[in-house]
């Protein structure tokens, strides 16, 4: 059973500052998904990753995937509070196009 | 754009009540799923279809069932309502693995429903 952790799920930082959320899973995957979901609202996909060494940047934000290591980093890079929202990775598994997700890590960046 | 529209955005039903929670897309998505979302838990999924009359089991499906007669359409019921259902549920939509397995799942704006 394919298991998806994050870390850490609750990030408070300073605007200005960087820092680095984790995506660990636990059974082989080519396809991880970054989603952000603001407070009432639906999720929204920020970063298709594809394949081992993929790197997209967005804005200030930059997710990466080592599907050997298992792991997927999302980097915010001067965070500013617009950034503030829950943001989840899903791992791919398999032919189904089946999404197992990550509990969440909710980013509140103050002033 | 991508839409996929759930048929409610808040519903209160009684315990034991049948309840059915449709979603609606419309770029001829071939996958559609539907999923429960509670804190500390995020998103579990519940049953999912690949194709029009197919479905298949998610991670959770005790106490529900799904309907798929059209393609753009994929409702869930519950059989018989009861509290620990409460919960927000998402419907989404995507292609298949494959020709267009460069894109995510789309999400609808979801369904904040309470059991009483």
């Amino acid at each position: 059973e394919l298991k998806v952790e994050q870390n850490p799920l609750f990030l408070s930082m300073q605007e200005g500052k960087n820092y680095t959320i984790y995506c660990n899973y636990s059974t082989t995957s080519d396809r991880l998904y970054w989603y952000r979901q603001d407070p009432g609202k639906s999720l929204e996909s920020l970063f298709v990753l594809l394949s081992n060494g993929a790197v997209k940047q967005e804005g200030r934000l930059m997710a990466s995937l080592d599907t050997k290591a298992r792991l997927s980093t999302l980097h915010i890079t001067a965070a500013v509070h617009d950034l503030s929202a829950t943001y989840f990775c899903a791992v791919e598994a398999g032919t189904a196009s089946k999404l197992t997700f990550g509990t969440g890590t909710r980013l509140q960046v103050t002033l | 754009d991508v839409k996929v529209t759930q048929s409610s955005r808040y519903l209160v039903k009684r315990t034991g009540e049948k309840v059915f929670l449709e979603c609606v897309q419309d770029m001829d998505h071939e996958n559609m799923f539907w999923y429960r979302q509670d804190p500390g838990l995020g998103l579990r999924l519940i049953y999912f279809s690949y194709d029009v009359k197919m479905k298949e089991k998610g991670d959770i499906p005790e106490g529900y069932s799904v309907s798929r007669e059209k393609k753009e359409r994929f409702s869930l019921i519950l059989e018989s309502a009861s509290t620990n259902q409460t919960s927000m549920y998402l419907c989404a939509s995507s292609f298949p693995i494959g020709g267009h397995s460069n894109q995510p799942q789309h999400f609808g704006d979801g369904t904040r429903l309470s059991i009483l």
